[in-house]
């Protein structure tokens, strides 16, 4: 079972459209999590940080369960800038604070 | 704003040479990291490094790699031997603290094997 699962996609929208993404991991050591967003041939970049409680910034809004070990990212009107690829990311931190990416979402937003 | 460098940006090998993959991290940042990604496959943690000693390494990171702080601005990844499989984009990242600390990554050197 991978670590982190993602939907690949990829996800279509008009802009302006609200979209949802999943994500799942196993690891139940797993502390820390975040949403990473990748554009074509370049490096990932923070998205946000996601809390027990759920947070939001702008149009993102992101929200962990740890009970289902389920992380979601919701984008609000979605526009064309926002078309990436979107990682799920996990850490247990410890000694070494490795990340664990999923293989990411991608989001194509269309006019 | 402060970022993390690589250099080079591309580079194309001969299979069974060495190559090493140089990086600048933010300044005052205090954790290094290495991840790869081969086209079309998600980011993988190669090696994590902290007050010169390597904290934590994956099983890709094998004796063919090392890491090293040679100064106190450049981390250097090494590959001795390179094999085909070693074609892939080579992330470095930087961060303050540990846990719960975003990591910033470069832009990557793209290593094409031949």
């Amino acid at each position: 079972r991978k670590e982190v699962e993602q939907d690949p996609g990829p996800f279509n929208v008009p802009e302006g459209a609200t979209v949802a993404f999943n994500c799942t991991y196993s690891n139940s050591a797993s502390q820390s999590f975040f949403w990473y967003r990748q554009d074509c041939r370049k490096e990932p970049k923070l998205l946000m940080s996601v809390y027990s409680s759920g947070n939001e910034d702008g149009r993102f809004t992101a929200q962990l369960n740890r009970a289902s070990q389920y992380i979601s990212l919701l984008i609000r009107d979605s526009k064309l800038s926002d078309s990436a690829t979107y990682l799920c990311v996990s850490s247990t931190g410890g000694g070494g604070n490795k990340l664990t990416f999923g293989t990411g979402t991608q989001l194509k937003v269309e006019l | 704003e402060p970022e993390v460098t690589q250099t080079p940006s591309h580079q194309v090998t001969q299979m069974g040479q060495e190559v090493i993959l140089r990086c600048v991290p933010i300044s005052n940042h205090l954790y290094f990291y290495w991840y790869r990604q081969i086209l079309g496959q998600k980011v993988e943690f190669l090696v994590s490094f902290y007050n010169n000693e390597i904290s934590e390494k994956s099983e890709i990171f094998d004796d063919q790699f090392s890491v090293e702080r040679p100064d106190g601005s450049n981390f250097t990844l090494k590959i001795r031997s390179t094999k085909l499989e070693d074609s892939a984009m080579y992330f470095c990242a930087s961060s303050l603290y540990q846990s719960q600390e975003t990591q910033y990554f470069g832009p990557g050197t793209r290593l094409l094997v031949l």
